[in-house]
């Protein structure tokens, strides 16, 4: 069975620290996608990135980086200097290699940043 | 572009009534999934259809059902309707050739009395 498991519901930050959130992943499938989608206040999930498990590049788009570590089953995600504007819940994801809509997150983990 | 409408976005019921709830997704993304999201259990994914025909689905009880149309519009239902079914109902849609790039809707608050 596929199951995410974020440890942290909710961390608190003051402005420009940085902060990483930790993703946990479990799966028998070889091949399989990890996902980072974001919830602000307003409601609506936003897609932020995806790898797929042969790729374990780390990624940096900005002040976001991605950690993708095969032998931890883990997909972590760096916010650097954070700002009040990424106070979101954050989910980390996981599906099998289809690739369809079905996907398995976790619980989410409530980071706020406070000016 | 337009993104993932859902309708309505609250609504009210009680026990043993049933809903429906509205889906219009992206322009030309043809799969469109269903999830639910409660504090206790989170998101959990309910179904997804492309081109009107279910590809996926949940473990959920078959009170639960889903349909897609012809113009990617999709619906679901839920009868019966028990307590713990109050949530938020998200729907996404998606395009070929993204995989798991979900585009989410505002959701559909439903609350049963």
């Amino acid at each position: 069975a596929q199951k995410v498991t974020q440890a942290q519901t909710e961390i608190s930050v003051v402005e420009k620290e940085d902060v990483t959130l930790d993703c946990v992943y479990e799966t028998r499938d070889t091949t399989y996608y990890l996902f980072w989608y974001k919830q602000p206040p307003s409601g609506e999930l936003v897609f932020l990135i995806r790898r797929n498990s042969f790729d374990e590049q780390n990624e940096i788009s900005g002040r976001y980086s991605w950690n993708f570590q095969k032998s931890t089953s883990s997909f972590n995600f760096t916010i650097t200097a954070s700002q009040v504007v990424d106070s979101a819940v954050y989910f980390c994801a996981l599906s099998d290699a289809r690739g369809g809509g079905k996907l398995i997150f976790g619980q989410g983990t409530e980071l706020s940043v406070k000016p | 572009k337009a993104g993932v409408t859902q309708t309505p976005r609250y609504l009210i019921k009680t026990r043993g009534q049933q809903v429906t709830l509205s889906c219009s997704p992206i322009s030309g993304h043809r799969s469109v999934s269903w999830y639910q999201q409660t504090p206790g259990q989170g998101l959990q994914f309910l179904f997804e259809y492309f081109s009107e025909t279910q590809r996926n689905k949940g473990n959920f009880p078959g009170r639960f059902s889903g349909r897609q149309f012809s113009n990617s519009r999709s619906e679901m239902n839920v009868s019966t309707l028990e307590l713990g079914d109050s949530a938020l109902y998200l729907c996404a849609s998606k395009r070929s050739g993204a995989p798991g790039e979900l585009f989410f809707g505002e959701g559909s608050r439903l609350t049963v009395l």
